[in-house]
């Protein structure tokens, strides 16, 4: 997992609760990502960051919310206006531009 | 839009065998190809990569070849184990914006 966290492991909330999924990495890393996995699929780009207090989004923002404050930490907030948020969340870190490097993953379920 | 894409969602073959897994790109402006193994409940490990300048790469096992001409990328695996048993995904980037667009992957799965 190359020196980035994630916290928790498993995530469970209810329908219409915010949860905030925690990302942190010691690799003194520029770039931080988060990507969202569904069973049997790839990984899909949610937001990423190149610097510290800036963000873009990826192709399906939609429902999620970033910050950037931190060069270490890159935390990621599942908004109740996310449809369908139950599903494998993976962040990731680079050196500009270069390969990235995974977290072990956080699988949020939503009931 | 721009996407990365594989010819076989699924690879069966027998221990001690070679496994092809083989990747299309369609973004003829990508420079930069990783291939990385995934197993289950866990993040994407990153395996070998290559610049587009670039149509051969080996590593421990691994070897990947870049077709530019056809937009092909494949990862051989020699030898292979049980322990390779994953999902194998393809990535690809281009130009400085730092972002990778991945493949939807292969399962391998090697038979003792």
């Amino acid at each position: 997992d190359g020196g980035i966290t994630q916290s928790p492991k498993y995530l469970f909330r209810k329908e219409g609760q915010n949860v905030t999924l925690s990302c942190e990495q010691n690799l003194n890393h520029d770039a931080m990502y988060w990507y969202r996995q569904d069973p049997g699929q790839g990984l899909r780009l949610i937001y990423y960051s190149q610097i510290v207090n800036d963000f873009q989004k990826g192709d399906i923002a939609e429902g999620y919310s970033v910050s950037r404050e931190k060069k270490e930490s890159f935390p990621l907030t599942v908004t109740s206006a996310q449809k369908n948020p139950t599903a494998f969340y993976l962040c990731a870190s680079s050196m500009s531009y270069s390969r990235q490097y995974f977290g072990p993953g956080t699988r949020l379920t939503v009931t | 839009g721009e996407s990365v894409g594989l010819h076989l969602p699924t690879l069966s073959v027998q221990e001690g065998d070679n496994s092809i897994i083989n990747c299309a790109y369609s973004n003829s402006a990508s420079d930069y190809f990783i291939w990385y193994k995934q197993e289950s409940g866990k993040g994407p490990q990153f395996i070998i990569d290559i610049r587009s300048n670039m149509d051969k790469r080996q590593g421990q096992r691994v070897t990947v070849l870049l077709n530019k001409t056809v937009k092909h990328l494949s990862l051989q695996i020699a030898a292979t184990q049980p322990g390779d048993s994953a999902v194998y995904f393809c990535a690809e980037g281009s130009g400085s914006n730092y972002k990778l667009t991945f493949g939807k992957g292969t399962l391998l799965t090697v038979n003792p």
